[in-house]
């Protein structure tokens, strides 16, 4: 078992969607929970970082993080073209573990 | 503008051949990483380094090299034991744990 599971997607939806996407994880010791976006032949770039369970809001983007259940999750509102990407969950505490990345396409 | 720095952009190497891809941070992080990215696998830790010259495994490191001689440097050595070498290389930094990681823009290194 991967300690940190992401479906791959592709994931296809009409801008202005709500997007969901998800990771789990395995071990229960892991405390930093974040969330990259990263376009074609680039670097992955930070969105969202939390250490807690619960919700953080950032504009159109809310991270969710349930410690219980060992899920994560990341929530787009209002999707645009411009959020057509890969979208990566990082958990871990000293060195991060990433998930395999889900491929979300905004269609116009 | 403070970043990470990663040269070259795209690299082809001969089997047979060691190649050595750069990393250089002006962001005086004090720890980086090398990851290793792969269609539908994510990616995949090689090395990490927390300060200057001590650096630890990843969970791939075999056949892979690195130094960490000072804070804006971690170079990482692919050896040509690597068989299947052809992939996207990133380099990470941050400040510290729970802190978000900034990448260098990537290697796509390629085995011709």
């Amino acid at each position: 078992q991967k300690e940190v599971e992401q479906d791959p997607g592709p994931l296809s939806v009409p801008e202005g969607a709500i997007v969901s996407l998800n990771c789990t994880y395995s071990n229960s010791a892991f405390q930093y929970f974040m969330w990259y976006r990263q376009y074609s032949r680039k670097g992955p770039e930070l969105l969202m970082y939390t250490y807690s369970s619960g919700n953080k809001e950032d504009g159109r983007f809310t991270a969710q993080v349930d410690k219980s259940s060992k899920y994560i999750s990341l929530f787009i509102r209002d999707s645009q073209p411009s959020d057509s990407a890969t979208y990566l969950c990082a958990i871990g505490n000293n060195d991060m573990r990433f998930g395999a990345g889900t491929r979300l396409t905004v269609k116009p | 503008d403070g970043g990470i720095t990663q040269s070259p952009k795209y690299l082809f190497r001969k089997e047979g051949q060691n190649v050595t891809l750069s990393c250089e941070q002006n962001l005086n992080h004090d720890a980086m990483y090398w990851y290793r990215q792969d269609p539908g696998q994510g990616l995949r830790l090689i090395y990490y380094s927390q300060i200057v010259n001590d650096f630890q495994k990843g969970d791939i490191a075999e056949v892979y090299s690195v130094s960490r001689e000072k804070k804006e440097s971690f170079p990482l050595t692919v050896t040509s034991a690597q068989k299947n070498p052809t992939a996207f290389y990133l380099c990470a930094s941050t400040t510290g744990e729970g802190y978000g990681y900034t990448f260098g823009s990537g290697t796509r290194l390629t085995v011709v």
